[in-house]
């Protein structure tokens, strides 16, 4: 039962251009979602979350939308650069109360920006 | 300020062999994790760590078992590998407080480099 689905395995888009990484989750306990970037050969570094009283949050090039009725994120990224070509990993977690936090993981979407 | 290290870098094994992998983490954080990553699979995880002493299993936890004996470490170890487990293994680390500077919760976790290991 995947809870956090990333559909979109591979996604390329021009510099310059916005990139749009997509996220849909099943669990309506969630209550926080973060993005990930993972470059090869490196761990992940969080890029940016939301919370679900929120239905946006920006930071520089990037933005994401929460749409809850439709249980689905996004991430915008807004112009491009062939530096943000990594592997984006969407996550989401729910406070269920207890001292232990969680993240559930999507598998993961290969964002190529070409030059 | 290393913030996650993980040791070793990459290693191979034969089955039936052991090996810890080991995590540390320079932040003061109470919470950290163990995951797996495999092609096609996403980030999954095998054991995790709400302080020093105690350890909950994961999503993946058979053939593995961990310790947290110091706060700041956290050791993963294959008591006897198989080629199902070849994988690339990271650790992340949490902090357990309410709140954080700028409003990011503490489910935030920060990853280190990660393990590539080859069960051969």
């Amino acid at each position: 039962d995947q809870q956090v689905k990333q559909n979109s395995p591979s996604l390329s888009v021009q510099e310059g251009r916005i990139s749009i990484l997509n996220c849909d989750y099943t669990n309506s306990m969630f209550d926080y979602f973060l993005w990930y970037k993972k470059y090869p050969a490196e761990g992940p570094t969080f890029l940016i979350s939301i919370s679900s009283i929120k239905d946006k949050n920006e930071d520089g090039r990037f933005t994401v939308f929460l749409n809850k009725s439709a249980k689905h994120l996004s991430l915008h990224i807004v112009p491009s650069q062939p530096g943000d070509s990594a592997v984006y990993f969407c996550a989401a977690s729910f406070n269920s109360g207890g001292s232990n936090y969680k993240l559930t993981f999507g598998k993961g979407t290969l964002l190529t920006v070409n030059p | 300020n290393a913030g996650v290290t993980q040791t070793p870098k990459f290693r191979v094994l034969k089955t039936g062999q052991s090996m810890t992998l080991l995590c540390a983490q320079d932040m003061n954080h109470e919470y950290m994790y163990w995951y797996r990553q495999d092609p096609g699979m996403g980030l999954r995880l095998i054991h995790y760590s709400v302080g020093e002493g105690t350890t909950a299993k994961g999503e993946v936890p058979d053939g593995y078992n961990v310790s947290r004996l110091k706060k700041q470490n956290f050791l993963l170890g294959l008591e006897s590998a198989a080629p199902s487990q070849t994988s690339v293994y990271f650790c992340a680390s949490s902090y357990a407080g309410w709140r954080l500077a700028g409003g990011r919760r503490q489910e935030t976790q920060y990853f280190g480099p990660g393990t590539r290991l080859l069960v051969l």
